[in-house]
């Protein structure tokens, strides 16, 4: 299995800031994902990261809202732009046991509270 | 398009038993996956199930029909440590998974 850090744990931000969220993961994957779950709610993938490449967003996600960067095979940061309440959410990222597919390993998740 | 339908909640008695269902439409199909989350904390990988029938591991098997769209969790020996939200999440042609709200369990003495 995989062990995923994330930070910050927790928040509570201002509207109108932007938050940046760290993953580092304890091997090399290949790519890791970034989701959003809101409370009571389902989780919502945001995004993919690939490593060396742009990051592949899912409809209703831009990158100007969530900036993500990939420097390596083992990190990956996850930025909330320019937060209002409506962002205040988990974000959690995530590996999968295979590549891009198969068993998905989850980070202890961030959680946002934007005032 | 891809839809998933599992109870919100469901209410069991310590030692009993408790099959949690899954219905599922979804742009092609892989696999199922189901979860445990345990309340503020993250995801946990239960079972996968590729093939249709029962899959059993432990106090918790999982059951899928795949011309049904249909999964079931199936929990025994209920403990408390079991209250938690169960996230039924089948993956689609392009191996994405596809989240349902998850169902959540109270487990009571």
């Amino acid at each position: 299995s995989a062990v995923i850090s994330q930070k910050p744990s927790r928040d509570i931000c201002q509207r109108g800031t932007s938050l940046t969220i760290q993953c580092q993961v304890d091997s090399q994957v290949t790519m890791m994902f970034w989701y959003r779950q809101q409370p009571g709610q389902s989780l919502t993938l945001i995004a993919t990261a690939n490593q060396g490449s742009e990051a592949t967003y899912e409809s209703g996600f831009v990158i100007d809202k969530f900036p993500i960067s990939r420097p390596n095979l083992t990190f990956s940061t996850l930025t909330v732009s320019n937060m209002s309440p409506e962002d205040s959410s988990i974000y959690l990222c995530s590996v999968a046991r295979q590549g891009d597919r198969g068993e998905l390993f989850f980070g202890e998740g961030s959680r946002l509270t934007v005032l | 398009g891809q839809n998933i339908d599992q109870p919100t909640e469901m209410t069991a008695t310590e030692g009993a038993i408790v099959q949690i269902n899954c219905t599922y439409q979804t742009s092609g199909f892989n696999g199922l996956f189901w979860y445990q989350q345990h309340a503020g904390e993250a995801p946990t990988f239960l079972s996968y199930n590729v093939l249709d029938g029962l899959e059993e591991k432990g106090r918790f098997s999982s059951f899928l029909s795949r011309s049904k769209g249909y999964s079931y969790l199936l929990l025994k020996e209920l403990q408390m440590k079991d209250s938690a939200s169960y996230l039924c999440a089948p993956e689609d042609s392009n191996y994405q998974l596809i989240w349902g709200a998850g169902t959540k369990l109270i487990i009571k003495p």
